[in-house]
């Protein structure tokens, strides 16, 4: 198996515009995570789905953040518009029975 | 909020010393989980202790587990190089909940 894969791996834009970031979880899993990890807050769990619905998004920081997943092999993580606070590592996990498996992240510099 | 705390956030030892890293954590879980991150990438799972063990080894790590204490170590014998990378303790309520939630880490180097 290829693993959770992300895209893109970096993306850098201006405030205001609108990023996506994209997940493939591993097949067969069932749960879909979504963290953002800063030096100063550190893994922040921004969202959650199990069997593509979303469970918990008290993570997710404010309007500007959606996420969604329209099957079990796809998930996305929009922000709009962004701001540089926003400046992070988004890292997408997915999992079957406890043990997250995590893609290589997504590094995002909104300038 | 994180659920878990780290202690210590940074530790430097010489190879071939044992590591030992301390979770602490505030509500009840049904397992406490142990992750390691290498710089610039993704997180991997070391191992998973539940609620009702006090103690796992997998290779060169020990993980122990005390509920009454809220507090799960981690212990790396023998380290090496290799090992360097920041260390994660990860808590899940269970009970079908999956909400997982990371400490901050701890932050090993080992010198060669």
């Amino acid at each position: 198996d290829a693993g959770v894969i992300q895209s893109p791996r970096h993306e850098v834009t201006e405030m205001g515009q609108e990023v996506t970031l994209r997940c493939k979880p591993i097949s067969g899993h069932n749960s879909l995570f979504w963290y953002r990890q800063t030096m100063m807050r550190g893994l922040e769990l921004l969202i959650y789905f199990n069997n593509n619905v979303p469970i918990d998004d008290s993570g997710m920081p404010e309007d500007r953040f959606s996420a969604k997943m329209p099957n079990a092999s796809f998930s996305t993580l929009k922000i709009q518009p962004s701001e540089p606070r926003d400046s992070a590592v988004y890292f997408c996990a997915s999992s079957l029975a406890g043990e997250l498996f995590f893609g290589e992240g997504s590094r995002l510099t909104v300038l | 909020s994180q659920q878990g705390e780290e202690d210590p956030q940074a530790l430097s030892i010489q190879e071939g010393e044992n590591a030992t890293m301390n979770c602490s954590y505030k509500t009840s879980i049904n397992n406490l989980q142990w992750y390691r991150q290498n710089s610039g990438r993704g997180l991997v799972h070391l191992i998973l202790i539940r609620s009702n063990e006090r103690e796992k080894h997998s290779g060169r790590l020990r993980v122990t587990l005390d509920t009454s204490k809220k507090s799960s170590s981690l212990l790396i014998t023998a380290s090496r190089a290799a090992d360097t990378a920041s260390y994660f303790c990860a808590t899940g309520p269970g009970g079908g909940y999956q909400k997982v939630t990371f400490g901050i880490g701890t932050k090993l180097q080992v010198i060669p």
